[in-house]
Parts: C-alpha cells; structure tokens; sequence
C-alpha cells in the first residue's frame, strides 16, 4: 500500500533554513508528480508546491516562491522541500502527498510540524 | 491565481441525512476539481478527482458533479464517520488553490 512518511520538521528561527523529507513506498515513485501542502494552526489547507514525474517542472505558490525548492530523489523514493528565509507565516503542519493519474492528490502523508520562532 | 469559494462554511446535520457542499472557481477550470476530507487532528483523505470520479475504496455515498465554474459534493445518508471538514481543490491552473473548507457538525 501506499506510504507517504515526512521527516525534517521541527523549531527554527526565523530567516534560518529547513529540509523537509518525504519517504514514499508503495507505489513507481519515479512515475508520479508529487505535492507539499501546509496547513497552519486552526487554518484550512494550503497548497505550497508540485514537482512533476520529470523533475523539471516545478511549481509554486506564491507565498513561498523564490524561498522554497521542491525537488526529487527518484533513487531513494523521497521527495523533499528547502525552506529558506523562513517567516513566522511558514509556521504550519506539512504534508507530502503523491498526485494520481491527473495532478489531484491521491494520497496523503501524515504530516510534519514546522515552527517558526524566535 | 484563481479563487474558489466554499458553500457553506459549515452546517449541522444528523446521522442518515443528505448533505451538499458547493465550490464555485473564479473561472472556468474544466473538470479539474477534486474534494478532500479532514477528520480534527488527521492528515487530510482524497475523496474525488476530476470533479466526479471516486478514489479507490471511496464509498458511494460520496458523489461529486459539475463542470467548469460551479461544483457539488452530496453526501447520502450521512453517518457518523463523516463529521469533518471538507475542502475542494483545483488543479487546472498553477498555483493549484483550495477552498477555505466546509465544516461538517452534528445538529
């Protein structure tokens, strides 16, 4: 079955770097898109970015463009997001899901607590 | 970006009745919508992908209909495992954006 397990959150102050890990199984990782989406505390869902099966083509939501990378591992199956410049709005739980047959997710991971403080 | 608006923000309903959820995108977006339930504390579950279709292991009680601006999720019969929050997605245009979600409560 399919597993989505993210690694990497944690406390960080703002301006400071963090790398989420997104370890996937289950499925031809290398065949599918895969999403970040973030969700803040008492907030609704936010989509943050996409990387397609290629590896090429990237794409972000505004709020984060020019700050964060997604990129792709496809020799581990992990999925993975840089998060530069790190602002007290970044704060929210992160969730790698994989995309279906179309770009929708299909599948979700459990999510990862980033906290961003000083 | 486009924007979707959710309808409506939440309701109270009881154990076996029929629910409708609306999502209408600033602009045509095909069929490209897919509708996402979250239970409090848990990761978020696909439910629909192209505006109709049911994820696998998804129960027909979940059906999604519409295309181009204006979406509905109905809910038959609604049991108890179904008090969540729901959320439509598009995912015609990057960025790809949600709707601000759609409370599920006990009457």
């Amino acid at each position: 079955q399919v597993q989505l397990v993210e690694s990497g959150g944690g406390v960080v102050q703002p301006e400071r770097s963090l790398r989420l890990s997104c370890a996937a199984s289950g499925f031809t990782f290398r065949n599918y898109g895969m999403h970040w989406v973030r969700q803040a505390p008492g907030k609704g869902l936010e989509w943050v970015a996409i990387i397609l099966h290629d590896g090429i083509n990237k794409y972000y939501a505004d709020s984060v463009k020019g700050r964060f990378t997604i990129s792709r591992d496809d020799s581990r199956n992990t999925l993975f997001l840089q998060m530069n410049s790190l602002k007290t709005e970044d704060t929210a739980v992160y969730y790698c899901a994989k995309a279906g047959a179309v770009a929708a997710p299909d599948y979700w991971g459990q999510g990862i607590l980033v906290s961003v403080s000083s | 970006d486009i924007q979707i608006i959710q309808s409506p923000s939440s309701l109270s309903a009881s154990v076996g009745d029929r629910v409708t959820i609306t999502c209408r995108a600033s602009q045509d977006i095909n069929n490209n919508l897919a509708w996402i339930q979250q239970k409090p504390g848990k990761a978020p579950k696909s439910l629909i992908w192209a505006a109709s279709n049911r994820q696998s292991g998804v129960p027909s009680k979940f059906s999604g209909s519409g295309s181009g601006t204006d979406f509905t999720l109905t809910i038959s019969a609604l049991q108890s495992d179904d008090f969540a929050t729901y959320y439509c997605q598009q995912y015609d245009t990057y960025p790809f954006t949600f709707g601000p979600g759609t409370k599920v409560d006990f009457k």
